[in-house]
C-alpha cells in the first residue's frame, strides 16, 4: 500500500512570513495527526484528526498554526507568521484509530531564516 | 500528563553484539508502546509495538519488554548490523485517546 505522502520535502523561508503543508494519509486511514520535530528531540503531537473533525489540538500554537481535513482525506498545516523557533521536520501520521500503529510520512523540513 | 525518559542518548556497539534501549513512563494507565526506528531524511519508521497485556514480544532479531510495575520498557537488538544504524524512539500512549508521546531518542552507531 502507499505511504502518507507529505509535500514540500524542503521549505526555506524568512520570519514573520507564511508556509502551508499538505499531507496525504494511507488510504483508509480516518485518523491523522501532525506532529513538530525539532532537532535532537523526539516528535511532538500539534493535532489529531478523526476524520474531518478536531481530537486533540492542545499543543498547537493557535495564533499562529492552524490546520484543516475539510474531507476527510487529505491536510493541510499553515503557520502564520512563522518565528524562527519554528524551524523544525513537521511529520504527518495516519493510522486506522483506537490503539493501531501510526504511519508516518518523511515530513517537511522547514528553515526560518 | 504522560513523561516518556529514554536512555542512553548514544549508543556504540560492534557488529554482531547486542543493542538495549530502555524507556521509563509516567501514566501507570498507558497501555500501548511502540518503538520507531529513524534515517536520516525520513519519518519514523515502526518496528515493534508491544500493549500492557503482554510482558514480552519478539520479532526475528528485535524484541521489546515491558515491565508495567516497574514503569519501563526496552527494545532489544540481537546480531547488531551496520543498516541497523539510526534514531531510535519509544513512545507510549495513554489509556484514552490516541496520542503518542516520545522519547528523546537514540543514536545507535553499529560500528563494523
Amino acid at each position: 500500500e502507499a505511504g502518507v505522502a507529505q509535500s514540500p520535502r524542503y521549505k526555506i523561508i524568512e520570519k514573520r512570513q507564511s508556509v502551508a503543508f499538505w499531507c496525504n494519509p494511507i488510504s483508509g486511514h480516518a485518523t491523522l495527526y501532525w506532529y513538530q520535530q525539532i532537532l535532537g528531540q523526539g516528535p511532538k503531537l500539534l493535532i489529531q484528526f478523526q476524520n474531518n473533525g478536531v481530537v486533540d489540538d492542545s499543543q498547537l500554537p493557535k495564533d499562529r498554526f492552524s490546520a484543516e481535513r475539510l474531507k476527510g482525506v487529505d491536510s493541510t498545516l499553515k503557520i502564520q507568521p512563522a518565528k524562527l523557533e519554528d524551524s523544525a521536520v513537521y511529520l504527518c501520521a495516519s493510522s486506522l484509530g483506537g490503539q493501531q500503529p501510526q504511519h508516518f510520512g518523511d515530513g517537511t523540513r522547514l528553515s526560518i531564516l | 500528563g504522560e513523561n516518556v525518559e529514554q536512555h542512553p542518548s548514544t549508543l556504540s556497539v560492534q557488529e554482531g553484539d547486542s543493542a538495549v534501549i530502555k524507556c521509563t513512563y509516567s501514566d501507570s494507565a498507558s497501555n500501548y508502546f511502540p518503538w520507531y526506528k529513524q534515517e536520516l531524511g525520513k519519518g519514523p519508521q515502526l518496528i515493534i509495538d508491544i500493549r500492557s497485556n503482554v510482558g514480552e514480544k519478539k520479532d526475528q532479531r528485535i524484541a521489546v519488554t515491558l515491565n508495567k510495575t516497574a514503569k519501563h520498557f526496552s527494545l532489544h537488538i540481537t546480531e547488531t548490523q551496520p543498516e541497523d544504524s539510526a534514531v531510535y524512539f519509544c513512545a507510549a500512549k495513554p489509556e484514552y485517546g490516541n496520542k503518542l508521546v516520545f522519547g528523546a531518542g537514540t543514536i545507535l552507531r553499529v560500528k563494523s
